[in-house]
């Protein structure tokens, strides 16, 4: 089936630093990749929709200056997380659809990033 | 936007069916999923919906009623390892997905 691989798992680092996250789909194209944020104990927020080629689309309330996403090719998309700050702490998913698939091409998840700022 | 509800908790023991309900009000409705995540994972694809009707797939199956805005998710012959949290999401017409809260399942 499709496999989508995050990179990093686990970031703890200092208040100020910008974090990289790598999101890619290993057997399959991906157009369009979606980036997610999970609070403890709550759902899956969607912060932005990643689109190959040209600028992500941002769901209201998040910052596009704060959350950098980049799509170079149609297997790779990352998040940067600039000065970021302990508010920012969160478990970062992203996820792709897989166009050939069939059962509706539901998008299938990375394992996450868990994102701790000190 | 998206408006899904589901219940928080439900217990069950193993080997027992347990139905989660899953209700949404939605402003272009093109297909529900049924995700599964264990704690401290990232989601799995379970099931999906398009059409109303039952979907089955082994123990879980999925059913859809767009008049009524309400799907649920059966998980028969419940084992240890079905404990976790079930996520309800509703696929607009740019196909981006709204969740609902989840509902935490836990088998005893």
């Amino acid at each position: 089936g499709a496999v989508v691989s995050q990179h990093p798992s686990w970031v703890i680092c200092k208040s100020g630093t910008s974090v990289k996250i790598e999101c890619r789909s290993l057997d399959f194209q991906a157009t369009t990749m979606f980036w997610y944020r999970q609070f403890p104990k709550q759902s899956l927020m969607l912060m932005a929709t990643s689109n190959e080629g040209s600028k992500a689309t941002y769901e209201q309330g998040v910052e596009k200056d704060k959350f950098l996403i980049n799509h170079a090719s149609l297997t790779l998309s990352t998040l940067t997380v600039t000065s970021a700050h302990p508010e920012d702490s969160s478990f970062y998913i992203c996820s792709a659809r897989d166009l050939s698939g069939g059962g509706g091409q539901p998008q299938h998840f990375g394992d996450g990033t868990r994102l701790s700022i000190l | 936007g998206q408006n899904i509800d589901q219940p928080t908790e439900m217990t069950a023991t193993e080997g027992a069916i347990v139905q989660i309900n899953c209700t949404y009000q939605t402003s272009g409705f093109n297909g529900l999923f049924w995700y599964q995540q264990h704690a401290g994972e990232a989601p799995t694809f379970l099931s999906y919906n398009v059409l109303d009707g039952l979907e089955e797939k082994g123990r879980f199956s999925s059913f859809l009623s767009r008049s009524k805005g309400y799907s649920y998710l059966l998980l028969k012959e419940l084992q240890m390892k079905d404990s976790a949290s079930y996520l309800c999401a509703v696929r607009d017409r740019d196909y981006k997905l709204s969740f609902g809260a989840g509902t935490t399942v836990t088998v005893r």
